[in-house]
């Protein structure tokens, strides 16, 4: 079964960090990218970052952007995305989605979800 | 301007049909979108990817009660047979000319009478 299974999230203060996981299973890791998006209370879904299958290539949303940093072990089938200089209205689950194909920029969609992770910035 | 837009709820009575709606901005008009479902405190579900001829192509073990349709910028997910499980919200993402380049519709809550 395909799956995708977030970690890492949890109570942080404003101003410091955190680093969520996302573990694959069920599919060929390398061959795909990966992306973080994640969803305010009680709000939609917002692109966060993705990684190219490779790790050669990243993007960030603006939001992100100086702040975060996405990474892969494609050993240990796992994306990670390290979260610094937290604010409370970074507060919200965060997912990690796999897109279809194999190419970064061409892949716009996503076709596998995990659970999410809950990250929340309060002092 | 958003690239998608949504209304923000819909209902359905229980067995009946509803049609859900995402629209696509001036100059995104032609573009292909996905449908995700999410359950109440779940993951969001891919359910399919949707042409502007409408042609779509459904994501594993998603029910034949879910098809999709297009006419010009909008782009329709239809539930036939509404079960009371499908009450969720719905969001539509397609591909952004700006940063970000993943974007997604404000969802649609659909509530199940």
């Amino acid at each position: 079964e395909v799956q995708l299974a977030e970690s890492g999230g949890g109570l942080v203060q404003p101003g410091r960090s955190l680093r969520l996981s996302c573990e694959a299973s069920g599919f060929t890791f390398d061959d795909h990218a990966i992306h973080w998006v994640r969803q305010l209370p009680g709000k939609g879904l917002e692109w966060v970052s993705g990684i190219s299958r490779n790790g050669a290539t990243v993007g960030y949303a603006d939001s992100a952007k100086g702040r975060f940093t996405i990474s892969r072990d494609n050993a240990k089938k796992s994306v990670y995305l390290q979260m610094s200089s937290l604010r409370p209205e970074d507060t919200a689950f965060y997912y990690c989605a796999k897109a279809p194909g194999h190419d970064f920029w061409a892949d716009w969609y996503f076709d596998v979800w995990g659970r999410g992770t809950l990250v929340t910035v309060s002092s | 301007q958003r690239v998608l837009t949504q209304a923000p709820s819909a209902s359905a009575s229980l067995g009946a049909s509803v049609r859900l709606t995402c629209t696509l901005s001036t100059g995104h008009t032609s573009y292909a979108i996905a449908w995700h479902q999410q359950l109440p405190d779940k993951g969001p579900r891919f359910l399919m990817k949707l042409n502007g001829d409408g042609s779509h192509t459904r994501g594993d073990g998603i029910p034949d009660r879910f098809s999709g349709s297009s006419s010009g910028a909008e782009r329709y997910l239809t539930i036939s047979s509404v079960q009371s499980e499908d009450e969720a919200d719905y969001y539509c993402q397609t591909w952004g000319t700006d940063t970000p380049n993943w974007v997604f519709g404000g969802g649609t809550k659909l509530t199940v009478l």
